[in-house]
């Protein structure tokens, strides 16, 4: 079976405070994302990364930075948490070939709380 | 811009009754959709994909979408909604941008409640 794990389902953390959102696949699929997902917003993408140590900003990167060392893991780094950055953070990996119609495959999700 | 819209963000319908989802996209290009479902505190599984190969498409638990071209939709349907069917649902399409593929926009997301 498939997975996609996230480090923790729950989160409340300090303004100020650096965060570490952890996401690893075991899929050895070369696509990873990081999406936050707000009500009436959908999915918004923030980074995403097409191989070991490459990465690509998404739609809205400010305020985060990503970290793939491993294959199989993907990092999200809140520099300083802020108290709009209170969210649920979604994680995903599809694969690398193919012309844009393979599916990614979501993990359950981080719902992070900034007080 | 490309873009993914979904009307409704809230629908409601009786158990047994047809469940129809809707999706609109604007591309310039042939695109790759998808419905994903989200039930209450999970992250999103994939219902569907339409792929160009057959405009009809059959997805898990009884669900279906017709691409129509000329009418940039992609609704989701269902003829018998079932009180488990009750989630948010998420159509997405394909973004191509030059270098990296399988970047996908997603629209805001219908939730769907069932009354018995």
């Amino acid at each position: 079976d498939v997975k996609v794990t996230q480090s923790s389902r729950y989160l409340v953390k300090r303004t100020g405070e650096k965060v570490f959102l952890e996401c690893v696949q075991d899929m050895d699929h070369e696509n990873m994302f990081w999406y936050r997902q707000d009500p009436g917003l959908g999915l918004r993408l923030i980074y995403f990364s097409y191989d070991v140590k490459m990465k690509e900003k998404g739609d809205i990167p400010e305020g985060y930075s990503v970290s793939r060392e491993k294959k199989e893991r993907f990092s999200l780094i809140l520099e300083s948490a802020s108290t709009n950055q209170t969210s649920m953070y979604l994680c995903a990996s599809s694969l690398g070939q193919g012309d844009g119609y393979n599916e990614q495959f979501f993990g359950p999700g981080t719902r992070l709380t900034v007080l | 811009a490309q873009s993914v819209t979904q009307l409704g963000s809230h629908v409601s319908v009786s158990e047994g009754a047809l469940v129809l989802l809707r999706c609109n996209y604007s591309s310039s290009v042939p695109p790759y959709l998808f419905w994903y479902v989200q039930y209450p505190n999970q992250g999103l599984q994939l219902l569907l994909k339409y792929t160009s190969a057959a405009t009809l498409v059959k997805g898990i638990n009884g669900f279906e979408a017709e691409f129509k071209k000329s009418e940039t939709s992609f609704h989701l349907t269902k003829p018998s909604a079932h009180m488990s069917d009750a989630a948010e649902y998420f159509c997405a399409g394909h973004r191509p941008v030059g270098g990296a593929t399988n970047k996908l926009i997603f629209g805001t997301g219908t939730l769907l409640a069932v009354q018995p």
